[in-house]
């Protein structure tokens, strides 16, 4: 089965540029997502099909994904980004949906 | 607007049936495939299965075939998740989640139904 690996934290200052990545074979030819989830709160859609945010998701939030690597980058970090991040792509020889592990983002 | 509301909490004991379930509205309930999605205390996100509800075509995470069955109900625009026998490994947050069009993700969650087991 298809498996999205992301590393288990992040920490970043306020006012910087957090990354955090997602790797998956030949992830590149597939479309990625990205998922915000605070504690005691649903996941909430910050990034599909790569790059493009929702409407009411802000700039500073933006996605890519080339060869095997997807990444979310935020920009100009605040503290209420601090949050577990997850990608979620889709295999697509089952049609089955693939998350990974999940990130906690730290912003001290 | 969308809404997807999903069924209280519930206390279960091991070997005990459950259904929870996760009414849509806002939306055309037979257009959008509906997900659940399992996260155990403290761990990540783990996809479980997904339904279409205008023909209940179903897809199962192999994690996940046998243990639980998915079904829908057009007229009451309502999917469920059922267990037959629960086990303390099924304590866990269960979100369901409309799945959007040409792969724009899971952009709309219910608000989590915490199912306990224990004897």
């Amino acid at each position: 089965s298809y498996e999205l690996t992301q590393p288990p934290s992040v920490s970043v200052s306020p006012g910087q540029t957090a990354s955090i990545t997602c790797s998956g074979s030949k992830l590149g030819d597939k479309y990625v997502c990205w998922y915000q989830q605070k504690p005691g709160q649903s996941p909430v859609l910050v990034i599909f099909q790569d790059t493009k945010r929702p409407s009411g998701i802000p700039e500073r939030f933006s996605g890519s994904n080339s060869g095997n690597t997807a990444t979310l980058t935020i920009s100009g970090t605040q503290a209420m980004d601090e949050a577990d991040y997850y990608c979620q792509a889709w295999d697509s020889s089952t049609s089955h949906v693939v998350f990974g592990g999940g990130t906690k983002l730290t912003v001290l | 607007e969308v809404q997807l509301v999903q069924s209280g909490a519930e206390v279960k004991k091991p070997g005990e049936s459950l259904r929870i379930s996760c009414k849509g509205s806002g939306y055309i309930f037979t257009n959008y495939w509906i997900n659940w999605v399992r996260q155990m205390p403290g761990k990540g996100l783990e996809w479980m299965v997904r339904i279409d509800p205008s023909d209940s075509y179903t897809n199962y995470s192999p994690s996940f075939q046998g243990h639980v069955t998915i079904s829908a109900d057009k007229s009451l625009a309502t999917a469920y998740l059922q267990w037959s026998s629960l086990t303390a490994s099924d304590t866990a947050m269960y979100y369901c989640a409309r799945e959007g069009p040409d792969s724009r993700g899971l952009p709309d969650w219910g608000q989590g139904t915490l199912v306990t087991v224990s004897s």
